[in-house]
């Protein structure tokens, strides 16, 4: 089966770098992405990594994927305030539907 | 369309009510999308809709939930005989097919439902 597993709460310092991290369990995953959530807001699609790529880097934000692992890792650099959110990682299966399954999300605090 | 829109954005019921959630996609999209977040929990899945395809209604936890998408658009999402338990945001998402890679979708800012 399917499963995608987050830490719940990441506090980092303004001007630092956050990492949060998910594990997802099944070998297939096609595409695995990453969603920000602001408070009273719906998923904004931050990134995406194919599952044949080992990185990627999109300005402030890269993506680490270690397949033997099945670990993803999204790294935020110079976190800002803004930049608190609820970050969700997830994953859609080769020869699946469309439909993503989603972790509970990691709660990014950042503070001055 | 300028996004995904959803309305109410707040619902306030009482337990044995009828409650109707709307969703209005990106237009063009075929693919719309219903989940549930209840507090502390990731998304869940409710209903999948495509094109003109049979919707995927896996996902529904009960017979008292229900999802109609009228003309490839507007979608309603009906809960009967609201439980406490059924307390959450209610999002909808759009996407449309994008040939080799899978779809972006795109959320509405969701519905924030409470059963008392």
């Amino acid at each position: 089966g399917e499963d995608v597993e987050q830490s719940l709460f990441l506090s980092v310092r303004e001007g630092d770098s956050s990492v949060i991290n998910c594990t997802y369990t099944d070998s297939s995953s096609t595409y695995l992405y990453w969603y920000k959530q602001e408070p009273g807001a719906g998923l904004q699609l931050l990134t995406y990594i194919f599952s044949n790529m080992d990185m990627k880097q999109d300005q402030r934000l890269t993506v680490l994927l270690n397949k033997k692992d099945k670990h993803l890792s999204l790294r935020i650099a110079d976190t800002q305030t803004g930049d608190s959110a609820i970050y969700f990682c997830a994953e859609t299966l080769s020869g699946g539907s469309y439909i993503p399954t989603f972790g509970r999300g990691t709660s990014l605090i950042v503070h001055p | 369309g300028a996004g995904v829109s959803q309305s109410p954005s707040n619902k306030v019921t009482e337990k044995g009510k009828d409650v109707e959630l709307r969703c209005d996609p990106i237009s063009g999209h075929t693919a719309l999308y219903w989940y549930r977040q209840s507090l502390g929990q990731g998304l869940e899945f409710l209903i999948y809709f495509q094109g003109n395809s049979a919707p995927d209604k896996s996902g529904l936890p009960s017979d008292r939930f229900s999802a109609e998408r009228t003309g490839g658009s507007v979608s309603t999402l009906t809960i009967q005989r609201t439980q406490q338990e059924d307390s959450a945001v209610y999002l909808c998402a759009s996407s449309e097919p994008s040939g080799g890679a899978r779809e972006t979708q795109y959320f509405g800012p969701g519905t924030r439902l409470l059963v008392l």
